[in-house]
């Protein structure tokens, strides 16, 4: 069955700008979750999303936001771009919220210049 | 809050050698421990997890690992590395039903030829 997959897998945007992120779980996989992955912070829990309803959330500032369709891909959106927000956008999904492990993608990485 | 702790970010062993990586976290609920792999230009994987019953967890190729409750911790190991075992290794907690996998900031392993 295809993986999990990110669009678009590489992304350069300006300070200011807003960027969308895209990810399209594995088939019948009902809940998907964010991270942002940079060195030495590891993975950095921004969202999970589970019939289109988000469940819980990070610490991350408003300006990071999702949303999840009812084919269960979601899409990811961080407004007012900051140098810091480059990183790799990691999308995970499960059949049920991560209890059970997630599947990743390959994620896209985000460069803010 | 949830964290996960691991004791090495950088860890170099020659082919043969043991391997046993630490972790640790704070939680007072019940959750569900993962070990998850990230070979060089891949996307993560599931390593292994352990959800109750024996605390010895078998995981792909040739990893395992144990679950001490009294001590919070979850330590990967393998008997004899080899060099493609090269890869980082992240610990994850889930608290069940929290809908949350909080992952530690990784140990990058690097084996020797």
């Amino acid at each position: 069955k295809a993986g999990v997959t990110q669009t678009p897998r590489y992304l350069i945007k300006t300070r200011g700008q807003q960027v969308t992120l895209s990810c399209s779980p594995i088939s019948g996989h009902r809940s998907v979750s964010w991270y942002q992955q940079t060195p030495g912070q590891g993975l950095q829990f921004l969202f999970e999303y589970f019939s289109e309803t988000q469940r819980n959330k990070g610490n991350f500032p408003g300006r990071f936001s999702g949303r999840q369709f009812s084919n269960s891909r979601s899409e990811m959106n961080v407004s007012t771009l900051e140098l810091g927000d480059s990183a790799l956008y990691l999308c995970a999904s499960s059949l049920d919220g991560g209890d059970n492990g997630y599947t990743f993608g390959s994620g896209t990485r985000l460069t803010v210049v | 809050a949830q964290s996960v702790s691991q004791h090495n970010h950088h860890v170099i062993l020659s082919e043969a050698a043991s391997l046993e990586l630490g972790c640790n976290y704070s939680y007072g609920g019940t959750v569900n421990l993962f070990w998850y792999v990230q070979y060089p230009g891949q996307h993560l994987q599931l390593l292994l997890k352990y959800f109750s019953g024996d605390p010895l967890v078998k995981g792909i190729k040739g990893f395992e690992a144990e679950f001490i409750k009294s001590k919070f911790s979850f330590n990967l190991r393998k008997p004899s590395v080899q060099w493609s075992d090269t890869a980082e290794y992240f610990c994850a907690v889930t608290d069940t039903g929290g809908f949350k996998t909080i992952f530690g900031a990784g140990t990058r392993l690097f084996v020797k030829a």
